[in-house]
């Protein structure tokens, strides 16, 4: 069974930086791409981030790019979205998923003074 | 960036009616068009991959049609479950971007 775990979400003030984590199972994690999905509360669903299986392609949306930075560390199973220079408009639940069935629980992202 | 623009925003049904919902893309996607169900508090479900193909374990009544520009999934007869909001997306073109959503509700 597929499992996705994120973990890093929280409340930081503007302009700060957070670090999510996404912890994956139940699959060849290294033979996969990998999504960040991000929802704003009450709103509908955002793309952010893509990264190809070895780690060396990698995309993001114009909001967030030159912020955020998504890597990988496929010995440890591991999904990562670096964000720095958060503003209010980042609040959001962040979803890693393995495209397109397998989706994590998500993680809340709080971004206020 | 491709937008989708998904019609009605609010769908009012009662349970056994057929649902018709419509995304329309600003430029051609091709096939590359799928959607997902949301419920509250839930992550997305998967349920259509390039415009009309099930996802597995998706029952029958959900159905996808379409290509290049326009698109729709189809509930042939609702069930109480179906009740929730509907979202498509598209894979062509990086950003991939979704649909603002369809928010399918009880009459």
């Amino acid at each position: 069974e597929v499992q996705l775990v994120e973990s890093g979400g929280g409340l930081v003030q503007p302009g700060g930086s957070l670090r999510l984590s996404c912890s994956a199972s139940g699959f060849t994690f290294s033979d996969n791409t990998m999504h960040w999905v991000r929802q704003a509360p009450g709103k509908g669903l955002e793309y952010v981030s893509a990264i190809s299986s070895g780690g060396g392609t990698t995309y993001y949306a114009d909001s967030v790019r030159g912020r955020f930075t998504v890597s990988r560390d496929n010995s440890k199973n591991t999904l990562f979205l670096q964000m720095s220079s958060l503003r209010t408009e980042d609040t959001a639940v962040y979803y890693c998923l393995k495209p397109y069935v397998d989706w994590g629980q998500g993680t809340l992202v709080t971004v206020s003074s | 960036e491709i937008v989708l623009t998904q019609s009605p925003a609010t769908l009012s049904l009662s349970p056994g009616e057929r649902a018709t919902l419509s995304c329309r893309a600003s430029q051609s996607v091709s096939s590359y068009l799928l959607w997902y169900q949301q419920k509250p508090g839930q992550a997305p479900r998967f349920l259509i991959y390039d415009a009309s193909n099930r996802a597995a374990g998706i029952p029958a009544r959900f159905s996808g049609s379409g290509s290049g520009t326009d698109f729709t999934l189809t509930i042939s007869s609702l069930e109480p479950e179906d009740f929730a909001v509907y979202y498509c997306q598209q894979r062509s073109n990086w950003p991939y971007t979704f649909g603002q959503g369809t928010k399918l509700e009880i009459k």
